[in-house]
């Protein structure tokens, strides 16, 4: 049971453009989102994360929208540069209590190609 | 500040034997949690430690363990080893009370042969 999704498996986009990362979840309890960018071998690196309280959370070129009624955020990274390139996962928490935040699940990952 | 640093990098075991892995976290942070990466399961959550008891775990067999110490640092034990032990295993540390973000190390990349 994936409780955390990633539907797209690669995105391409031209540098400068923007690109949007999208993630689905089904588990009505979580409660924390993250977003991470990986590269193969490496240990993911922390984006931008968001709460369910929030709708929008912004860090300078990246944005994450939480749409809670869909069960769906996204990603935008604008404007797009080729160092951007790598898996980017979506995850998420669920309070519970305040003791289950050191459990993330993660989604599947994209992999983001930007093409100077 | 030091991240989060993983010991050792890469591992070469066989079949049946024991390995363990170490973890220290970023100093101040309570919360160790151990993942699993796999090019057919992503990342899978193995087990979180808190001020030395276990406080999380997901859904591995108990061939899977770990232990944190007072001063935060974990190490991760896997016993009788099998092929499909073989991946990429990240510790993350956190404060550990409320939401925050998780901070990776760079992962022990184990291979059992």
């Amino acid at each position: 049971d994936q409780q955390v999704k990633q539907n797209s498996p690669s995105l391409s986009v031209q540098e400068g453009r923007i690109s949007i990362l999208n993630c689905d979840y089904t588990n009505s309890m979580f409660d924390y989102f993250l977003w991470y960018k990986k590269y193969p071998a490496e240990g993911p690196t922390f984006l931008i994360s968001i709460s369910s309280i929030k709708d929008k959370n912004e860090d300078g070129r990246f944005t994450v929208f939480l749409n809670k009624s869909a069960k769906h955020l996204s990603l935008h990274i604008v404007p797009s540069q080729p160092g951007d390139s790598a898996v980017y996962f979506c995850a998420a928490s669920d309070g519970a209590g305040g003791t289950s935040y050191g459990k993330l699940t993660f989604g599947q990952g994209t992999i983001l190609t930007v093409h100077p | 500040k030091a991240g989060v640093t993983q010991t050792p990098r890469y591992l070469i075991k066989t079949r049946g034997q024991q390995v363990t892995l170490s973890c220290s976290p970023i100093s101040g942070h309570r919360s160790v949690s151990w993942y699993q990466q796999t090019p057919g399961q992503g990342l899978q959550f193995l087990f979180e430690y808190f001020s030395e008891t276990q406080r999380n775990k997901g859904n591995f067999p108990g061939r899977f363990s770990g232990r944190q110490f007072s001063n935060s640092r974990s190490e991760m034990n896997v016993s009788t080893l099998e092929l499909g032990d073989s991946a990429l295993y990240l510790c993350a540390s956190s404060p550990g009370q409320g939401p925050s973000e998780a901070f990776f190390g760079q992962g022990t990349r184990l291979t059992v042969v």
